[in-house]
């Protein structure tokens, strides 16, 4: 059984801090990503990476970056933290083995920015 | 651009009575579909996707190639079907799947 994991399930950070958040899979899933989940606006894409140090921009990767230093662990940075990103941020990893990649969601983290 | 669209952000139905779901996408190619669910705290997790043309917890969905629709149906609807559902799709050339919007499905007793 596929597990997600997510090191936050609540953050609360002021504007202008540097946020990490990390998500960690243990089915060695080539690919990872990272959405946030807005009411109404569905799952936005911010980064998602293919292989380890790999990366690449999603639908709104501005105001973050990512890490994958290693195949099982995806870091997602707010460099300088404003309240236009509070939200819940899903990760989620997916497998070429599956033809259909399905993805696998992590528990998610609410993160309040004030 | 390839797109999922969810019409609507609230359906609310009785226990019992048929529930339908809607999704459309924009054409591109045969595309691989699913329907993803998140209960009341719990994670996102896959509901059923059209490629193994299951029936999950009671749910279906059907392709419909002419009016790019991927509906999800159940024909009695259950209180522990209240959830988030949301439709989508694996792009073109695989990695990235896109979510609709998301509908939210309360099932009144």
């Amino acid at each position: 059984d596929v597990k997600v994991t997510q090191s936050s399930r609540y953050l609360v950070k002021r504007t202008g801090e540097k946020v990490f958040l990390e998500c960690v899979q243990d089915m060695d899933h080539e690919n990872m990503f990272w959405y946030r989940q807005d009411p109404g606006l569905g799952l936005r894409l911010i980064y998602f990476s293919y292989d380890v140090k790999m990366k690449e921009k999603g639908d709104i990767p501005e105001g973050y970056s990512v890490s994958r230093e290693k195949k099982e662990r995806f870091s997602l940075i707010l460099e300088s933290a404003s309240t236009n990103q509070t939200s819940m941020y899903l990760c989620a990893s997916s497998t070429h083995r599956d033809t259909t990649e399905t993805q696998y969601f992590g528990p998610g983290t609410r993160l309040l920015v004030l | 651009a390839q797109r999922v669209t969810q019409p609507e952000k609230l359906l609310s139905v009785f226990k019992g009575a048929p529930v339908e779901l809607k999704c459309n996408y924009s054409y591109s190619g045969s595309p691989e579909l699913f329907w993803y669910v998140q209960y009341s705290r719990q994670r996102l997790q896959l509901l059923l996707r059209h490629i193994s043309r299951e029936s999950i917890k009671g749910f279906t969905a059907d392709l419909n190639k002419g009016e790019t629709s991927f509906h999800l149906k159940k024909p009695f609807a259950q209180e522990e079907d209240s959830a988030m559902y949301y439709c989508a799709r694996l792009l073109t050339g695989g990695f990235k799947t896109i979510f609709g919007a998301g509908t939210r499905l309360f099932v009144k007793a």
